[in-house]
Parts: structure tokens; sequence; C-alpha cells
């Protein structure tokens, strides 16, 4: 019940293109939303992050729709460029008190092509 | 402002040996974070500790693996005796956790290399 499943595994999309990366979650208790972008051999970095009381949120060219019926969210990169070339996590957690443990997805590794 | 620091960057060593990773984190965090990431299992949460304190270590796969805080600016994670399956990336992160009702986010240093042999 703690899992995030992220998906696709990896993806490549060409300049321009709108790469989607989804995860899904069952702990309803989940209240926030990150994601972090991670670089090779750099520590991840949050990128955007979600509550559960809003649909959608842009930030630049990244876009997290929630869909909390479903419990599902995405992330949406708007022409994207080489620079976008990482792995993306999705997260969740929950309130636990003043903390803020995060509970991973397995990562999307995505290439943008020229 | 200087991020969160790990020490070494990259840790070769044999098997049985004792292995020592370090984090200091940013300064002023009151939450600290060890992870893991390896290809198989992706990136788990070993332990974490508030105001020095350790708070949930259910990730700690062993007694091997230990943990420590001894104040708000260093901690360091000890693997004794170490295993050619405790290769991965290690990754330190701090936060503020939630301020003012608004999650923080969490800062990761570059993480430890580590490689058993």
């Amino acid at each position: 019940q703690q899992q995030v499943k992220q998906s696709p595994q990896s993806l490549i999309v060409q300049k321009g293109g709108i790469p989607i990366i989804n995860c899904a979650y069952e702990n309803t208790a989940f209240d926030y939303f990150p994601w972090y972008q991670q670089f090779p051999g750099k520590g991840p970095a949050l990128l955007i992050a979600i509550r559960p009381d809003v649909s959608e949120k842009k930030e630049g060219r990244f876009t997290i729709s929630f869909n909390k019926s479903a419990k599902q969210f995405s992330l949406h990169i708007m022409d994207s460029q080489p620079g976008d070339s990482a792995t993306y996590f999705c997260a969740a957690s929950m309130d636990t008190g003043g903390g803020n443990k995060l509970t991973f997805g397995t990562g999307t590794q995505l290439k943008v092509e020229l | 402002d200087a991020g969160v620091i790990q020490s070494p960057r990259h840790e070769v060593t044999e098997m049985g040996q004792e292995v020592t990773l370090r984090c200091k984190p940013i300064s002023g965090h009151d939450y600290l974070f060890w992870y893991r990431q390896t290809m198989m299992r992706g990136l788990e949460l070993l332990i974490y500790f508030n105001n020095n304190v350790p708070i949930d270590d259910s990730g700690m796969p062993e007694d091997r693996f230990s943990a420590k805080m001894p104040n708000a600016s260093f901690s360091t994670l000890k693997i004794q005796p170490s295993e050619p399956r405790d290769s991965a990336v290690y990754f330190c992160a701090s936060s503020l956790g939630i301020y003012r009702g608004f999650n923080q986010p969490q800062h990761f240093g570059d993480g430890t290399r580590l490689s058993i042999l």
C-alpha cells in the first residue's frame, strides 16, 4: 500500500515533443506528490510538486496533472529539449507529524533527441 | 549556500571491510535522510532523523547497517561488515520537513558510489 508505481521505465522523444510520465498510488493518506529530476552523477532535485486539492499545476514547461479519484498523477514536459534528458522520479508522502517521508517511484529515463 | 555535502564520492573496498559514509546537511535543516539507489530496487529510504534523533529506520536492510547523527551538522552511515550486494549509490538528503503547513523539498547530495569487491 506504500508503493508508487511509475511508467514507462524509459522514454525517447524528439525535440519539441511532449513526454508524459505516469504514476499511480494506493494509499489515500498520501497528501503531497513531488517530481524529482536526476542527472547522471548527481542527486535528485525537486522539479515540481502538487497537493491533492488541485487537479493541475504548471511551472514553466512542466505540468503535473492529478486525478484524485483514480489515484493517478502524471508529469508533462512541454516543448521538450535535449537538456531535459534525465531520470524522473515521482514520489508521494503523508504528514507523519512534521516529517516528509517520501516513497519514490522506480524512475523513468527520458531521452530527448534532436 | 552550500548544498548537502557527502564524502567520499567514490569508495571501493573489499568484502568484509567496514565502510563509513559521511554527510553534512544544509545548515538549519532539521530532517536528514539516507537513501540507497540501485538499478534493481530504485531509490530506497534507509533511515531518517529529526533534530538528530532517528525517527524511522525500517528501511535499514540488516544489522550490518547503522546510522548516527551526533550533531545537527553531521551524520554517518556505516556498513560493517560490507558485502558485494551493498554496492550502490548512497544519497543523503536534508529538509525543513513541513514548515508552516507546506511540505519543504528534500535537498540531495551528489551521493557516494560504493563498490564492494
